[in-house]
């Protein structure tokens, strides 16, 4: 089945700065890729998608690209907010969803 | 966020006994899943329903039944709870997954908290 990688497991920002957050996946028939954020104590949240047929899509401060070639695709989140801070988990579809174990960004004042 | 909703929201029980969890939707979609959520693991699937009497298993599925005897009503069964099964567990909607060009996010319910004892 897929295995989907994420990375780094915890993420320090200043406000302001950017974050990055990076997945790695195997099965070479995904061709959905969903972004999650997860605040504490609540469900997941979809916040940006990207298909297979696509290489980058952006929504305001956040953007997804996508290498089908390398088999990876990033999350990008400019001009980081405290609101921000939460878990992050990225996701693969073939037949199924498999996610990403979570990025915990933590946006600093 | 989706009509979905998740009951019981919170549950202790014992090791040994059988449990339960209802996941309800209103958005009439025809997928629905089951995950758990553990630390350093995401989200994993359990179970999943494409249709009425429609399941299918996850990457975790020992120890866990499902059943869908209508479109609105996904039911996740622990047959004989274990300290193990101790997570968050959430519910999730899509309506066709495997269908190009059609919509396939998943709407997450609010989860279920169990603790076995």
């Amino acid at each position: 089945g897929e295995n989907v990688e994420q990375h780094p497991s915890t993420l320090s920002v200043q406000e302001g700065d950017s974050a990055v957050i990076k997945c790695t996946y195997s099965d070479s028939a995904s061709n959905y890729f969903p972004w999650y954020k997860q605040e504490l104590g609540k469900r997941p949240q979809l916040i940006i998608d990207i298909r297979s047929n696509v290489g980058e899509k952006k929504d305001q401060r956040i953007a997804v690209t996508l290498n089908k070639t390398a088999k990876h695709f990033s999350l990008h989140i400019t001009e980081t907010q405290p609101e921000d801070s939460a878990v992050y988990f990225c996701a693969a579809r073939a037949n199924k969803f498999y996610f990403g174990s979570g990025t915990k960004l933590n946006v600093k004042p | 966020d989706a009509g979905i909703t998740q009951s019981p929201r919170h549950k202790v029980t014992e090791t040994g006994t059988p449990v339960t969890l209802r996941c309800h939707q209103t958005e009439n979609h025809r997928y629905m899943y089951w995950y758990r959520q553990d630390p350093g693991h995401g989200l994993r699937l359990i179970h999943y329903s494409y249709g009425v009497k429609d399941t299918d298993k996850g990457e975790v599925s020992d120890g866990y039944s499902v059943s869908r005897s209508k479109t609105e009503d996904f039911l996740l069964t622990l047959e004989s709870a274990t300290s193990s099964q101790t997570s968050v567990y959430f519910c999730a909607i899509s309506e066709q997954p495997r269908t190009s060009g059609s919509s396939d996010t998943q709407y997450f319910g609010p989860g279920t908290r169990l603790t076995v004892l």
